[in-house]
């Protein structure tokens, strides 16, 4: 069965601190899909990135950046010099592909809050 | 503008009164698929559909009941609430399934009293 582990619960830093959140994934699929989400204070989800099983390029954009490791079974997010602005719950998730290459279930971590202090 | 909406944003209700959260897109989506969101165990899946008339149970189906007569939109049911199911859903969608993203609408804050 599919699981996906955000081992810290909370992390708080200071403006302009990197921080990395971390994220682990269980799945017995070669071919699976991996996200970030971002939830802010107002509670709406944001889409971050996606990540298919075949892709371990790291991806960045702007302080972003994500570093996929299927050696390891993790998808990690980094933000670079962080911001008030990315206070928020972060939630890492997985979807295995089904027979037909789709994939029906979506399986969060239970997120990790992130606060930034000024 | 692209989205998906979903009525009521609140609501407070009492055991076993019968109730329906709305949920709509209109971006064509294929999929839909409703969570809830609870403190300390992140989003759960309820129910998804990967198509009209074509659903099926996620991981914490008890107590719910969906129906996808419309491509846009997907109702979440609760034909007897109880307080465990106070919680927080969000109903969402995406294009197809294989990996896209989802999108989510802005949630539904439930409480059963």
């Amino acid at each position: 069965a599919q699981k996906v582990t955000q081992a810290q619960t909370e992390i708080s830093v200071v403006e302009k601190e990197d921080v990395t959140l971390d994220c682990v994934y269980e799945t017995r699929d070669t071919t699976y899909y991996l996200f970030w989400y971002k939830q802010p204070p107002s509670g709406e989800l944001v889409f971050l990135i996606r990540r298919n099983s075949f892709d371990e390029q790291n991806e960045i954009s702007g302080r972003y950046s994500w570093n996929f490791q299927k050696s390891t079974s993790s998808f990690n997010f980094t933000i670079t010099a962080s911001q008030v602005v990315d206070s928020a719950v972060y939630f890492c998730a997985l979807s295995e592909a089904n027979a037909q290459g789709g994939s029906e279930k979506l399986v969060f971590g239970k997120g990790t809050k992130l606060t930034v202090n000024p | 503008e692209a989205q998906v909406t979903q009525n009521p944003r609140y609501l407070i209700t009492v055991t076993g009164k019968k109730l329906t959260v709305t949920c709509s897109q209109n971006m064509n989506h294929e999929y839909m698929s409703w969570y809830r969101q609870d403190p300390g165990l992140g989003l759960r899946q309820i129910y998804y559909s990967m198509n009209v008339e074509v659903t099926d149970k996620g991981d914490v189906p008890e107590g719910y009941k969906v129906s996808r007569k419309e491509k846009r939109n997907f109702p979440l049911i609760l034909e007897s609430p109880s307080p465990n199911q106070t919680s927080l859903y969000f109903c969402a969608s995406s294009p197809w399934t294989g990996g896209y993203e989802q999108y989510f609408g802005p949630g539904t804050r439930l409480t059963v009293t």
